[in-house]
């Protein structure tokens, strides 16, 4: 069966410094992979999607980026974090395909301070 | 563009009874697939139930149903017999497959939290 993980669960940083998030997906070959955002009590913003390694799409533009460097590996990445960047990051699995619903990670929370 | 709207903010229903949680959508694309989402405290997204626009029959998954609603473009979410562990925010969310042959990414809706009450 399928698995994802994602790391760390929770993590506090200062404003201005870097940030690195993974994920990993176990049990697939070739997912599509997802970062969401979700601000505290909102529902969820779609801010990268990958169909394949090194292929990314961004959907919304900010100091945050996104890297695939291995099939099931997905990484969301800043060189200078801002107090906006709080939040609940998700990442997500899925099949290609209309009916194919997305798989989440447990999620890391981020705050900036 | 697609959106999705989920109106009830919060939802309060008595321990065994059944509640239906409210989405509505727009989209022009004739092609489009729904799904509804739990996301307990503890924040990870649990997938519950898929729709999809040509399906003849409205999706159930044990207690968990939808109620299709094409022509009013609404997609609720009934959830049968309530649990305790019910309690938690439930996300209406869609993709669409539009006419490039592509499906689009899933656009989610803002929310609602339900709690079970003893």
């Amino acid at each position: 069966s399928q698995t994802i993980h994602q790391w760390p669960a929770t993590l506090v940083q200062p404003v201005g410094s870097p940030l690195s998030l993974e994920c990993t997906v176990e049990g697939t070959s070739n997912p599509n992979l997802y970062w969401y955002r979700q601000a505290a009590g909102r529902g969820l913003q779609l801010l990268f999607y990958s169909v394949g390694i090194g292929q990314i799409s961004s959907e919304v533009p900010q100091n945050l980026s996104a890297s695939r460097p291995q099939d099931r590996q997905f990484i969301l990445s800043s060189k200078k974090l801002l107090l906006s960047d709080s939040g609940f990051y998700l990442c997500a699995w899925s099949l290609g395909g209309l009916r194919s619903p997305l798989h989440f990670g447990n999620g890391t929370r981020l705050t900036v301070t | 563009a697609q959106k999705i709207t989920q109106t009830q903010p919060g939802m309060f229903v008595q321990e065994k009874e059944a509640v239906t949680l409210d989405c509505t959508y727009d989209t022009s694309d004739p092609s489009y697939g729904l799904f509804w989402y739990k996301q307990p405290s503890s924040g990870e997204m649990i997938f519950l139930i898929y729709q999809g626009s040509y399906d003849q029959q409205n999706a159930t998954e044990g207690r968990y149903s939808l109620n299709f609603q094409k022509a009013r473009k609404s997609a609720n979410l009934v959830i049968s017999a309530s649990q305790l562990g019910d309690s938690a925010m439930y996300f209406c969310a869609m993709r669409v497959w539009d006419s490039s042959g592509s499906a689009r990414q899933l656009t989610f809706g803002s929310g609602t939290q339900l709690t079970v009450l003893p």
